[in-house]
């Protein structure tokens, strides 16, 4: 099963609007990451906030994580059309040795001009 | 910059063939994942490694096994490839000491399987 679910599964706003999208996980976590994916390609990390943080910023990003719901939001102020593509946030498990990081099935944010 | 790279972009296969995906990464990283994406789902993570011969099961190991004999690298082997095995294949790495458990993806492999 999904360790991470996003909310919502498709989202679409105007150029210049905030853009909000929500994380929920089941487990307990080192840290929570969210990727971006534009169409057909790889995923590119974009922050990643660990599990003593409650917000972090950067740049037009801004990210909180609330462990007692076990949750996270990721907001992008001041949208652009090259935002446009699919978001993920991902969790990051050990168990030993093994870190095993579970991403879940993604938001896909389009920006309209 | 790290660089993850996976073998091929494309590959088509027939059913019943056993298939290799290779994943190299040139920055010492200690774990690999293996991660399958289909519409709807997101990624699903099949198998990762956190050293040299060492291996876990992700959430949708079934149809597959992985190698890791060398830490750059990390092989996803389907032993007899089945439609249902049509996706894309994406490989990532990453070190709890070097990048805090950021994980660096490759390019994805889209595997069609006929």
């Amino acid at each position: 099963s999904q360790q991470g679910e996003e909310d919502p599964q498709a989202l679409s706003i105007q150029e210049g609007e905030n853009a909000t999208m929500n994380c929920s996980y089941k487990t307990s976590i080192n840290n929570l990451q969210w990727y971006r994916q534009n169409s057909g390609r790889g995923l590119v990390h974009l922050i990643l906030i660990r599990s003593n943080e409650r917000e972090k910023h950067s740049g037009r990003l801004r990210v909180t994580l609330d462990t007692s719901k076990k949750s996270s939001s990721l907001l992008i102020t001041a949208s652009r059309a090259a935002d446009t593509a699919s978001y993920f946030c991902a969790t990051l498990i050990s168990s030993g040795s093994a870190r095993q990081l579970t991403f879940g099935s993604g938001t896909q944010l389009t920006v309209l001009p | 910059d790290v660089k993850v790279t996976q073998s091929s972009r494309y590959l088509v296969k027939r059913t019943g063939e056993k298939v290799f995906l290779e994943c190299v990464q040139d920055m010492d990283h200690e774990n690999m994942f293996w991660y399958r994406q289909d519409p709807g789902l997101g990624l699903r993570l099949i198998y990762f490694s956190y050293d040299v011969k060492m291996k876990e099961k992700g959430d949708i190991p079934e149809g597959y096994s992985v190698s890791r004999e060398k830490k750059e690298r990390f092989s996803l082997i389907l032993e007899s490839a089945s439609t249902n095995q049509t996706s894309m294949y994406l490989c990532a790495s990453s070190s709890p000491r070097r990048t805090g458990g950021r994980a660096f993806f490759g390019q994805g492999t889209r595997l069609t399987v006929v």
